[in-house]
């Protein structure tokens, strides 16, 4: 079955700066990656998808990033705001249900 | 729309009693998934379901767990014998068009072992 890991596990950056978190994925098969955030307390919502047919998609400050080749895909967060701090997991799948990393605590320190 | 329903928010069982977890989807919504989450550990796939059929299991404990979604009512985690290990977050999330696509996650059950 798929496998999904995630790095770092935890990130810190200044308020401004950007962040960067990266998963890999082991069945090339998978077609749909989507990203969910996690406040302390609070259910995973999700933030971006992308799908294996696209290389790149923005939302605002947020960006997705694919690699098919390599089997691995990044969220990008530009001009962090302490509203961005907490949990973040990447899932992947191929038709079945998700698969999940073990999140990234990212805490923006203002 | 209410979004995903989840009830109690919080639970406290003594070993040994049986837990019972309840997940109302979003309207419309057909497909339902479960998945436990531990601290400092990522969201693990539990069951799958739609309405009256276990389309998925493979996550799932093959003991002392059962899941269902009747045709009338909301989905329905059970544990039984409750021990300690599980305690720990459950999460519900439901979808309209099956796998492959994005969920709705409910606010979770919060279920504590003493």
């Amino acid at each position: 079955g798929e496998n999904v890991e995630q790095h770092p596990s935890t990130l810190s950056v200044q308020e401004g700066d950007s962040a960067v978190i990266k998963c890999t994925y082991s069945d090339s098969a998978s077609n749909y990656f989507p990203w969910y955030k996690q406040e302390l307390g609070k259910r995973p919502q999700l933030i971006i998808d992308i799908r294996s047919n696209v290389g790149e998609k923005k939302d605002q400050r947020i960006a997705v990033t694919l690699n098919k080749t390599a089997k691995h895909f990044s969220l990008h967060i530009t001009e962090t705001q302490p509203e961005d701090s907490a949990v973040y997991f990447c899932a992947a799948t191929l038709n079945t249900p998700l698969v999940f990393g073990k999140g990234t605590r990212l805490s923006v320190i203002a | 729309n209410a979004g995903v329903m989840q009830n109690p928010r919080h639970l406290v069982r003594r070993r040994g009693q049986e837990a019972r977890l309840r997940c109302s989807p979003m309207k419309g919504h057909s497909h339902v998934y479960w998945y436990r989450q531990l601290p400092e550990e990522g969201l693990k796939f539990m069951v799958y379901l739609q309405k009256e059929n276990i389309i998925d299991e493979s996550g799932m404990p093959k003991e002392r767990f059962s899941a269902e979604f009747p045709k009338e009512g909301p989905s329905i985690l059970r544990i039984q014998q409750v021990v300690r290990g599980d305690s720990a977050a459950y999460f519900c999330a439901s979808s309209s068009q099956g796998p492959g696509y994005g969920y709705t996650f409910g606010s979770g059950t919060r279920l504590t072992v003493v």
